[in-house]
Parts: C-alpha cells; structure tokens; sequence
C-alpha cells in the first residue's frame, strides 16, 4: 500500500514570494508517479504537475516545480512569485500499482 | 476544450432517498473514476472504468453504492437509501489511457443528505 503525508495543514505566504508545500510518500514499488493538485473553493481539483520515479530531472511547469528527493521520499511543490489567485488546497498524490492516493492536503493562503 | 462535466453540482437529498450523480468525460478518455471527499480531507478512490469495464470497485463504501458507465462514456452513480455519512463532495475523474496517467477531475457534486 501507498501512502501520502502533508504535515503542513495550513501555509501563509506572502504576495510574490515563493512558497514550498510539503510531501513525502511511502511506496514499494520501485515504479510510481508523483502528482500535485490545486483545489480552489469552487472545488475542481486542478492538476499542476508530475514527476516520474525514473525520471533525472525535477518537472517545472510555468511558476510551478517539484523538489523531488527520491532517497528522502519527498516530492515537494515550489511556487515562485506567489499570487492572490494561487490561494486554494494543494495536494500532493501518488500513483502506484495503479491506484491514485491522496494526501491530506495544505491550505495556502496567499497575503496582499 | 470541454473538460470533465459533472451534474448535478449540489444535491440534497432526504435519509432514504435514491440519488443519481452523473460525470460527462474528457471526450476521447478511455478511463472514468469516481471518488469521495469527505470536508477538509483529501479525495478517496471509489470505482475504476475502463471503457465499459467496471476493473476496480474496492473503493466503494458499501453494496448502496453502484456505478456503470454503459457505453464507455457518461457514467452514472447511484446511491440508493442514502445515510447522513454519505454527505460528501463526489468528484469523478478521466485519464487518456490507464490508471496511471494523469486524471483529471471534474467540479464535482456536493451531496447533503438531511
């Protein structure tokens, strides 16, 4: 069985700045993909990024970028130069033998 | 480009009542799922389609929970004789191929049962 964790339940962050979100997971399988996740109040859960377990290279996606440490079995989000419309829920997930799991989630708060 | 549509976006719904949420796919994805968000906690696998093939339903809470997805796009679930522990947002998601591509999700129902 997966796991995800999110120690972080709520973040403030100020406009413009950068923010990391944190996630470590625990799997056995050697092959499994990493996701992040954006749910605003409107309640859609918006994908922002993947990172493959095979894969060199962290994943950027425009602001976005995953820290992935793959021996500390964490794959943190970066958010650069934070906006107003970046505050929502963010989860971190895992996809491994076939079954996507979640983590509990961190709020972030983004301040003008 | 449509994304995953999902109707009804709220439902309320008395203790006992049968109630049908249905999810309208990314046109052209091959796998449909369905999940359950209890409030202020992240989402929890139900069910698994690929086309019209039901592959996983061990995420299903109980035998009042039923989905299909007949002609391997618009997939319905029901819930029959509903609790108050049903009460959750249930969102439903698609992928281009398998379970372990990239989902992604519809706005989801939010259903209150009184």
């Amino acid at each position: 069985a997966q796991k995800i964790t999110q120690t972080q339940p709520g973040m403030f962050v100020q406009e413009k700045e950068a923010v990391t979100l944190d996630c470590t997971y625990d799997t056995s399988d050697p092959s499994y993909g990493l996701f992040w996740y954006k749910q605003p109040s409107s309640g859609e859960m918006i994908f922002l990024i993947y990172q493959g377990s095979y894969d060199q290279q962290n994943a950027t996606e425009g602001r976005y970028s995953l820290n992935f440490q793959k021996a500390r079995k964490s794959a943190n989000l970066v958010i650069s130069a934070s906006q107003l419309g970046d505050s929502a829920m963010y989860f971190c997930a895992i996809v491994s033998t076939g079954m996507l799991t979640f983590g509990g989630g961190t709020r972030l708060m983004v301040k003008p | 480009g449509a994304g995953v549509s999902q109707s009804p976006r709220y439902k309320v719904a008395k203790r006992g009542q049968d109630v049908a949420l249905r999810c309208d796919p990314i046109s052209g994805h091959v796998s449909l799922f369905w999940y359950q968000q209890a409030l202020g906690q992240g989402p929890e696998f139900l069910t698994y389609f690929q086309n019209e093939a039901q592959l996983d339903k061990s995420g299903l809470p109980s035998d009042r929970f039923f989905a299909e997805r007949p002609e391997g796009s618009v997939s319905t679930l029901k819930i029959q004789r509903t609790q108050q522990e049903d009460s959750a947002v249930y969102l439903c998601a698609s992928s281009f191929t398998d379970r372990t591509d990239t989902q992604y999700f519809g706005p989801g129902t939010r259903l209150t049962v009184l």
